[in-house]
């Protein structure tokens, strides 16, 4: 399984400013994604980063607020932009890996914005 | 319209007291049934993958079973430990769906 590690784990962020998120995987993985978890609430795919391209978004994220990158085949970054209490959450890199189509998931970024 | 939907919401048991969370899908042309633990404050920690009616998959205390409309993920003597929210996702053609969980706390 793929090894998933985020950083940071954890920050405080002051309105109005940009966060950038890294997420690294230890293995080459063709699908790299990126969710929103809101305190209490199931997982939100924010979007789906593409090596080499821009990433695709799903319906109510767009690019000028959560820019993303993908350089590689292990590497991915999410900006949150422009940040106001309401983006306050937890953010998750995901890959899938194998031909089973399971997804992994990174330990999280926890970012509450004041 | 594509779903997935898990039951109880939150489930209260006694350490040793055995019980089954539910996950039922209406996702059209499915890939896989996955379920997951999550601590709070922490990603997703991936359990198993089912593919098709009938399959089973067990670790440890839990085991998970997969029928054509719903999974069920069984709790066999739980521990303190177990307590966890536990996720359900589906694949469907072109993307993952998730549940909303199930919250479990095992008192001792």
């Amino acid at each position: 399984s793929a090894v998933i590690s985020q950083k940071p784990s954890r920050d405080i962020c002051q309105r109005g400013t940009s966060l950038t998120i890294q997420c690294q995987v230890d293995s080459q993985v063709t699908m790299m994604f990126w969710y929103r978890q809101q305190p209490g609430q199931s997982l939100t795919l924010i979007a789906t980063a593409n090596q080499g391209s821009e990433a695709t978004y799903e319906s109510g994220f767009v690019i000028d607020k959560f820019p993303i990158s993908r350089p590689n085949l292990t590497f991915s970054t999410l900006t949150v932009s422009n940040m106001s209490p309401e983006d306050s959450s937890i953010y998750l890199c995901s890959a899938q890996q194998g031909t089973g189509n399971t997804i992994y998931f990174g330990e999280g970024s926890w970012l509450t914005v004041v | 319209e594509d779903q997935v939907t898990q039951s109880p919401e939150a489930l209260r048991l006694q350490e040793g007291e055995s019980s089954s969370l539910n996950c039922s899908y209406t996702v059209s042309g499915l890939r896989g049934l996955f379920w997951y633990r999550q601590d709070p404050g922490k990603g997703p920690e991936f359990l198993f993958t089912l593919y098709s009616a009938g399959e089973e998959k067990e670790k440890e205390r839990l085991k998970a079973t997969l029928t054509k409309k719903e999974s069920f993920l069984h709790i066999t003597a739980p521990k303190p430990e177990d307590s966890a929210t536990y996720l359900c996702a589906v694949s469907g053609i072109n993307k993952f769906y998730f549940g909303s969980g199930t919250k479990l706390n095992v008192k001792p």
